[in-house]
């Protein structure tokens, strides 16, 4: 049981150019995030899907994308690179049963420079 | 704007002492307040919530305090040991919201042998 899982771990790009985060997990959530973390800024909610073919805005969404086709995937795409998107991106899950709150489970991060 | 804060930004404790991080949130409509754990390059790990049904829950080490009225709460880690170095974010949700999360902007624990 990997949990979730971030691809890849390190990533440098150019102004301009485009790139996608991978996430996946195994542990058959319905929910998936995106956060991005800068420092002492906490993490802030870029993306979430409540279930595959559903996707909607967090609270930072401008200059991304997402798409949900499956329960597993979520994938987080970068069109055109700002130096302002650099910093290390989360992706989560967890399993919404009902009105009750069940943790978030992260990846380990991609960290991402734009230069 | 859903906000919660979150102070101190670093905190420095001997071994054997307390840590204590308080929050502070507005929305009064939060009804869920995890703390998450987190390693350097790691991704955050739920450490523990509370509802605020409850003024207090404990686990082992760890003791979350919550203020309804005041709109506060807190983490405090009795007897502080080096492992417990991280950093620590607080959290809110509202469960109508399902686990969309507003979290704090971190506090740096660092704790001296």
């Amino acid at each position: 049981n990997a949990g979730v899982t971030q691809t890849p771990k390190f990533r440098i790009l150019k102004i301009g150019q485009s790139m996608t985060l991978q996430c996946t997990q195994d542990m058959n959530h319905n929910y998936m995030y995106w956060y991005r973390q800068d420092p002492g800024m906490g993490l802030k909610l870029i993306y979430y899907s409540v279930g595959a073919g559903i996707t909607d805005k967090g609270e930072v969404p401008n200059g991304y994308n997402v798409s949900r086709s499956t329960t597993e995937d979520f994938p987080l795409r970068l069109e055109l690179a700002a130096p302002s998107q650099t910093s290390v991106y989360f992706c989560a899950s967890s399993l919404l049963t009902g009105f009750s709150n069940q943790p978030q489970h992260f990846g380990d991060g991609t960290r991402l420079s734009i230069l | 704007q859903q906000q919660v804060k979150q102070s101190p930004q670093s905190l420095i404790v001997q071994k054997g002492g307390i840590s204590i991080i308080n929050c502070a949130y507005e929305n009064t409509a939060f009804d869920y307040f995890p703390w998450y754990q987190q390693f350097p390059g790691k991704g955050p790990a739920l450490l523990i919530a509370i509802r605020p049904d409850v003024s207090e829950k404990k686990e082992g080490r760890f003791t979350i305090s919550f203020n309804k009225s005041a709109k506060q709460f807190s983490l405090h880690i009795m007897d502080s040991q080096p492992g417990d170095s991280a950093t620590y974010f607080c959290a809110a949700s509202r469960e109508t919201s399902g686990s969309r999360l507003t979290f704090g902007e971190g506090t740096q624990l660092t704790v001296n042998p």
